[in-house]
């Protein structure tokens, strides 16, 4: 069964970066597809980034902020999120997508502060 | 990106009540659609995918239906535990999330 954690900072600096980690137990990251999702305080759901096998698309309003990688030893992806400011201020979720199905798991969250 | 609507934004209904959450994607999404429940301080909970296909262990008063850009999520009986913000997404082009509808207690 697969199962996924989020790790990073909580409060972070405006203008700093943010990295983010994902790590995966029971599952492998070359197939599926694999996400970043963000949840500001009160608000929807938001794609921040998707990578599949090697590839990696962008939310297009990160306007190139974002990066999104996997390690080699397939057990964990990472978020960086450069020029950050209060909007980045969210829940971030790591998630599971199986092909033709929805994101059926999901870690439990990481709250990030943008604040100086 | 593909544009996804949902209507109601906010329902109010009591236990046992039939309830209907409209979902409208601003271009054809080919099936590719699903529905989230969300509690406060959750992660989001995979409910129905490709439109219709109830995801294992989900209640079977939970439903999905529609086609092309339009898409209904409904609970036959609501039941205590369904109050809750549901969210449709569309993952045949990049993928969105509709804003919420939130269902609430009357």
């Amino acid at each position: 069964q697969v199962q996924l954690q989020e790790s990073g900072p909580g409060l972070v600096k405006p203008s700093e970066t943010l990295s983010l980690t994902c790590s995966v137990s029971g599952g492998s990251l070359s197939n599926d597809y694999w996400a970043w999702i963000r949840q500001p305080p009160g608000k929807g759901l938001e794609r921040v980034a998707i990578y599949d096998a090697g590839r990696v698309t962008y939310n297009p309003s990160l306007r190139g902020r974002a990066t999104m990688s996997a390690d080699t030893s397939g057990t964990q992806f990472s978020l960086r999120l450069t020029s950050l400011t209060a909007a980045d201020t969210a829940v971030y979720y790591c998630a599971r997508h199986v092909y033709g199905r929805g994101m059926a798991v999901w870690g439990q969250g990481t709250t990030v502060t943008v604040s100086s | 990106d593909i544009q996804m609507t949902q209507s109601p934004s906010t329902l109010s209904a009591s236990i046992g009540d039939r309830v209907t959450i409209t979902c409208r994607a601003s271009q054809i999404v080919n099936n590719w659609l699903a529905w989230y429940q969300q509690k406060p301080g959750k992660a989001p909970k995979l409910l129905i995918y490709k439109v219709s296909t109830l995801e294992s262990g989900v209640p079977s008063r939970f439903s999905g239906s529609g086609s092309g850009t339009e898409f209904t999520l409904t609970i036959t009986s609501l039941q205590p535990d369904d109050f809750a913000t549901y969210y449709c997404q569309q993952y045949d082009n990049n993928w969105t999330f509709g804003q919420g509808t939130k269902v609430e207690i009357k």
